[in-house]
């Protein structure tokens, strides 16, 4: 499967705890998106990635949130005490160039108890 | 004002018939425009994109612009049940670089049989 992955796909988590979600892109791109969906709404934009820098990130991702991707390949997002607000779909993204088309993985969908 | 905006329906159309989804983009500067469509509890999936005004077709699907009155459409001929999904308009915004989606809050779509 050449497409996106992330891993987990599911997570519950108690209200507190630090979690870690992994993102592996199509190989060869080199631009990498974080969006987050919550019931009902469209994907919002959190951060974007060209190769290993990261050059934009929304006020949406509070200093509690943290994301790397250090060798221009794989992605973590990192939510530090999480609340129970941060339930959600993470979805990761990726493209060859902007404005290219994005293609999504299958999310993590967090859930904070 | 939302950036981009959806009727979140729910639209419901007959099967066989055709099925028309609407979208108004706020900044004009927008230079990419894309269709996603999303099943519940999935992740987005593409289905179109285009860039200049006019019309794109894709077998059943045909998608419109027209940046003078800021409007995406996409039409979906002879309707499926498989059809159902809520369906996504993400607008690349013209004053960042980085490809970043805005996307509206989305169209839920039933296709009868």
């Amino acid at each position: 499967d050449t497409g996106v992955s992330q891993d987990p796909r599911h997570k519950i988590t108690k209200r507190g705890q630090n979690v870690t979600f992994r993102c592996d892109p199509i190989s060869e791109h080199n631009r990498l998106y974080w969006y987050r969906q919550t019931l009902g709404q469209g994907p919002e934009f959190l951060t974007y990635f060209q190769n290993e820098a990261q050059l934009e990130k929304s006020r949406l991702l509070s200093d509690r949130f943290s994301a790397e991707r250090p060798k221009g390949s794989f992605s973590t997002l990192e939510i530090q005490r999480t609340e129970q607000g941060d339930s959600a779909m993470y979805l990761c993204a990726s493209s060859l160039k902007g404005p290219d088309t994005q293609y999504f993985g299958p999310g993590t969908r967090l859930t904070v108890l | 004002q939302k950036e981009v905006e959806q009727n979140s329906g729910p639209l419901s159309v007959p099967e066989g018939a055709i099925a028309s989804l609407n979208c108004t983009y706020s900044d004009r500067g927008s230079q990419s425009f894309f269709w996603y469509r999303q099943y519940s509890g999935k992740s987005p999936e593409l289905i179109m994109s285009i860039y200049s005004n006019g019309d794109k077709e894709d077998g059943r699907f045909t998608a419109q612009l027209n940046k003078a009155s800021q409007y995406v459409s996409l039409l979906i001929r002879d309707s499926q049940p498989s059809d159902s999904a809520t369906y996504l308009c993400a607008v690349g915004r013209g004053s960042s670089n980085t490809g970043k989606l805005i996307f509206g809050q989305g169209t839920t779509l039933q296709v009868k049989p």
